[in-house]
């Protein structure tokens, strides 16, 4: 299958702070993507949908203003979190899809972000 | 609504065989994910159904009844390292695939 790198897959940092993440595609060109986060047990929630140089589009309850969303190129995607803070802490997955929509999303491998 | 309804945990020996159950709603549908996701790690794709049946691929199998909001999914031979979570996501209208918390495999020898 295709291969979607996230990076990094593991951060901690201080409150207050912004950590960026990246998505890249690694072998096709992904149109969209999806931005999710996931808490322990529970089923993945989806925070964003961007398409490639456009706006991306929120879910409702997710700040825009706080996880900002680049999709700049149809191979990189990426998430800041902004002001960070302890309830952001949370593991972070991106999937990618390529021009038929019908198709399987390929997963990130996940960022475990840690906000101290 | 929308929603997912799958067994949230079952248990199963090795070398058996398991069929995990799911139901769904969905504002339309444009077909079925069956996705496996390891305990931190990100989900990955097994199958994808879009019409009536079942999909074999090699010792995972999906099936699809789409009148009736339906699918499962039957994993054979069962390896210790089919413990996972095995998520049932459809798509809907909008193309936009639908979670639910998915079913935890556990795997006794």
């Amino acid at each position: 299958g295709a291969v979607v790198s996230q990076h990094p897959s593991r951060v901690i940092c201080k409150s207050g702070t912004s950590v960026k993440i990246e998505c890249r595609s690694l072998d096709f060109q992904a149109t969209t993507m999806f931005w999710y986060r996931q808490f322990p047990k529970k089923s993945l929630m989806l925070m964003a949908t961007s398409n490639e140089g456009s706006k991306a589009t929120y879910e409702q309850g997710v700040e825009k203003d706080k996880f900002l969303i680049n999709h700049a190129s149809l191979t990189l995607s990426t998430l800041t979190v902004t002001s960070a803070h302890p309830e952001d802490s949370s593991f972070y997955i991106c999937s990618a899809r390529g021009t038929d929509r019908d198709t399987e999303a390929f997963f990130g491998q996940g960022t475990r972000l840690t906000v101290v | 609504g929308q929603n997912i309804d799958q067994p949230t945990e079952m248990t199963a020996t090795e070398g058996a065989i398991v069929q995990i159950n799911c139901t769904y709603q969905t504002s339309g549908f444009n077909g079925l994910f069956w996705y496996q996701q390891h305990a931190g790690e990100a989900p990955t794709f097994l199958s994808y159904n879009v019409l009536d049946g079942l999909e074999e691929k090699g010792r995972f199998s999906s099936f699809l009844s789409r009148s009736k909001g339906y699918s499962y999914l039957l994993l054979k031979e069962l390896q210790m390292k089919d413990s996972a979570s095995y998520l049932c996501a459809p798509m809907d209208s909008n193309y936009q695939l639908i979670w639910g918390a998915g079913t935890k495999l556990i795997i006794k020898p």
